[in-house]
């Protein structure tokens, strides 16, 4: 959809296990970015990206790390998996240039249970 | 400290009515504004945009207003048609060069039939 995906769609894992999502892009977008989902909190800006191998954080990165080794694959690892990040992750990508009103492109999201 | 407030966390209109959504910030130094529109189990899709030189911004039945004064922004749907049952999204931005959006909390809006 739109060349954003997410792997994978749903995930369960345990306690204190890593864990790894994906998203790939084919639109040669320079920015992405990783979301989560969470009833009352909306969205929140976990890492983003603003070219290969240049991430940053966003507002709730703890337990969270991101590679960018490639412009089309950004990858979110939960270190260390936690019931607090139960949530539904979502990748986004924009392009480098145009206003801001452009806004993103979000992927249809993974949905990971921790138990 | 929630920087995009939605304080409306449901809203029901009858089909062929407006629709307002709500929409609060209190950054000042934010200057490009959108709304999102989320069906369960798909991704939000982009909806409209304003920036902050304008008040109202339209695209068919949808139209958005701003307040910078009042840090306050609104989605109209008119009319509503039962399709537009989703939950909104508003977003803000400044220009910080990275594109990076802070989300509200979502208001759910039913169009009853």
């Amino acid at each position: 959809d739109a060349g954003i995906t997410q792997s994978p769609r749903h995930k369960v894992t345990e306690t204190g296990t890593p864990v790894t999502l994906r998203c790939h892009q084919t639109e040669n977008h320079r920015y992405m970015y990783w979301y989560r989902q969470d009833p009352g909190h909306g969205l929140r800006l976990i890492h983003y990206s603003y070219g290969v191998k240049d991430t940053d954080k966003g507002e709730v990165s703890d337990g969270y790390s991101v590679s960018r080794s490639k412009t089309e694959d950004f990858l979110l690892t939960l270190e260390s998996a936690t019931s607090s990040q139960t949530s539904v992750y979502f990748c986004a990508i924009r392009p480098g240039q145009g206003d801001l009103g452009y806004g993103y492109t979000f992927g249809s999201g993974t949905r990971l249970t921790v138990v | 400290d929630q920087q995009v407030k939605q304080n409306s966390p449901s809203l029901s209109v009858q089909e062929g009515r407006i629709s307002i959504l709500n929409c609060d910030y209190t950054n000042s130094m934010f200057d490009y504004f959108l709304w999102y529109k989320k069906y369960p189990a798909e991704g939000p899709t982009f909806l409209i945009s304003i920036s902050s030189i304008k008040d109202k911004n339209e695209d068919g039945r949808f139209t958005v207003f701003l307040n910078k004064s009042a840090k306050h922004l609104s989605l109209h749907i008119v009319p509503s048609q039962p399709g537009d049952s989703a939950v909104y999204f508003c977003a803000a931005s400044s220009r910080s060069g990275t594109y990076k959006y802070i989300f509200g909390t979502g208001t759910r809006l039913k169009v009853l039939a």
